[in-house]
């Protein structure tokens, strides 16, 4: 069975840094390119980030170029997003996402970031 | 960037009746070296992530029940569920992974 788990999410003020983790199991995390896809609270979906599987080609939206990074540790089967910077408006639940070819194909339950004062 | 518009925002329909779901990309997403459509369709449930349904535009997911279909190229897409479910009711997205950054449409709320 495929699973995502995502952790470290939390309250964060305006400005400030917080690290996701994401736990992938039940299949080759080595193999697929993995994303983060972010969904503000009542509102609809944002894709974040990619990375290559081996971590070679990342892409960013534009509102995070510059503030996110994207890293993964296939020895740890784990997906990662280094976020600095952070804005009222990157508020949102952020879920780790499995590529599999061209598209997303397994979501997991994400983990809920709050900027705010 | 490609912008997906979804129509309508919401929609009721009946059980067993038909649900018809259109998205529109501001430009083509068919590949001309492949000839394949890069939309997908998420169906979004209440208090779950999404959930990959169809993708190339008509191909299902596995699992997916044969109720769901997809279709069209270009730019205008469509989800058709032929015979609406109690457990249908949830947020549809199309979502294009022509090119980056990769774009959801607004999503459609489908409810009995």
């Amino acid at each position: 069975e495929v699973l995502l788990v995502e952790s470290g999410g939390g309250l964060v003020q305006p400005g400030g840094s917080l690290r996701l983790s994401c736990a992938a199991s039940g299949f080759r995390f080595s193999g697929c390119w993995m994303s983060w896809v972010r969904q503000s609270p009542g509102k609809g979906l944002e894709w974040v980030a990619i990375i290559k599987q081996d971590g070679s080609e990342k892409v960013y939206v534009d509102s995070v170029k510059g503030r996110f990074t994207i890293s993964r540790d296939n020895a740890k089967n784990s997906l990662y997003l280094q976020m600095s910077s952070l804005r009222a408006e990157d508020t949102a639940v952020y879920h780790c996402v499995r590529g599999n070819g061209w598209f997303f194909d397994y979501w997991g339950q994400g983990t809920l970031v709050t900027v705010s004062s | 960037d490609i912008v997906m518009t979804q129509s309508p925002d919401s929609l009721a329909v009946s059980l067993g009746e038909r649900a018809t779901i259109n998205c529109k990309s501001s430009q083509s997403i068919l590949s001309s070296s492949n000839n394949k459509n890069y939309l997908a369709w998420h169906q979004q449930k209440p208090g779950q992530p999404p959930k990959l349904l169809i993708y190339w535009a008509s191909t299902r997911e596995s699992g997916v029940p044969d109720r769901f279909s997809g279709s069209g190229s270009g730019t205008d897409f469509t989800l058709t569920i032929s015979s609406l479910q109690a457990e249908d009711v949830a947020v549809y997205y199309c979502q294009q992974s022509y090119g980056a950054p990769l774009t959801f449409g607004g999503g459609t709320r489908v409810e009995i």
